[in-house]
């Protein structure tokens, strides 16, 4: 089946600085990726669908120029955290448009 | 809008029992529902998915029951193994038939 690939698994960052979050579908051309974020012990939440060569879409309260998506291609899709914040520390989820799941970044901004 | 409840945060059973979880849907019937197993920080991995024509879905040691009159799933692992304790999700597809939208989940923990 396919698969998801997700580059670092881990990241620490200082508050200010822009982290960019990699995602791969192995085996599957995506012409759409997800990017979910999940907080503790709380549900995935969309934050915003890529889209191969054309603009993300962003769920309500997900602000784009903070969330900075590029799918350049059918099997990569980054998702660049800018000016990072302590609140934004969280563990980032990317789904390729199928069932499977990427296994996750888990993002510290100190 | 569409809300999940998972209304168990924990449960915990021993080893040999069944497990059996519920999923329930506020808002509109979706076409599909989707279980999938979380680990602690790692992504979830798909385990059934059951349409809403299919009334009861099988593999393995899993069972998924889908009533679209109760607006409820139940997820049951048989013969359950502390290899089972995990966080258990249910998820739908949004209104647009695109996206997913996640319960909390139910974290299982078998003890042997």
């Amino acid at each position: 089946g396919a698969v998801v690939s997700q580059h670092p698994s881990r990241v620490i960052c200082k508050s200010g600085t822009s982290v960019k979050i990699e995602c791969r579908s192995l085996d599957f051309q995506a012409t759409t990726m997800f990017w979910y974020r999940q907080f503790p012990k709380q549900s995935l939440m969309l934050m915003a669908t890529s889209n191969e060569g054309s603009k993300a879409t962003y769920e309500q309260g997900v602000e784009k120029d903070k969330f900075l998506i590029n799918h350049a291609s059918l099997t990569l899709s980054t998702l660049t955290v800018t000016s990072a914040h302590p609140e934004d520390s969280s563990f980032y989820i990317c789904s390729d448009n199928t069932q499977y799941f990427g296994p996750g970044t888990r993002l510290t901004v100190l | 809008s569409q809300k999940i409840e998972q209304n168990s945060e924990a449960l915990n059973i021993q080893e040999g029992k069944t497990a059996t979880l519920t999923c329930n849907y506020t808002n509109y019937s979706p076409a599909y529902l989707q279980w999938y197993r979380q680990d602690p920080g790692r992504g979830p991995v798909f385990l059934l998915l059951i349409r809403e024509n299919e009334k009861e879905k099988r593999k393995e040691r899993l069972k998924v029951t889908f009533d679209t009159t109760l607006k409820q799933s139940l997820f049951h692992i048989t013969a359950s193994q502390p290899a089972d304790s995990a966080t258990y999700l249910c998820a739908l597809e949004d209104q647009a038939g695109t996206a997913l939208i996640f319960g909390k989940g139910t974290t299982l923990s078998v003890s042997s």
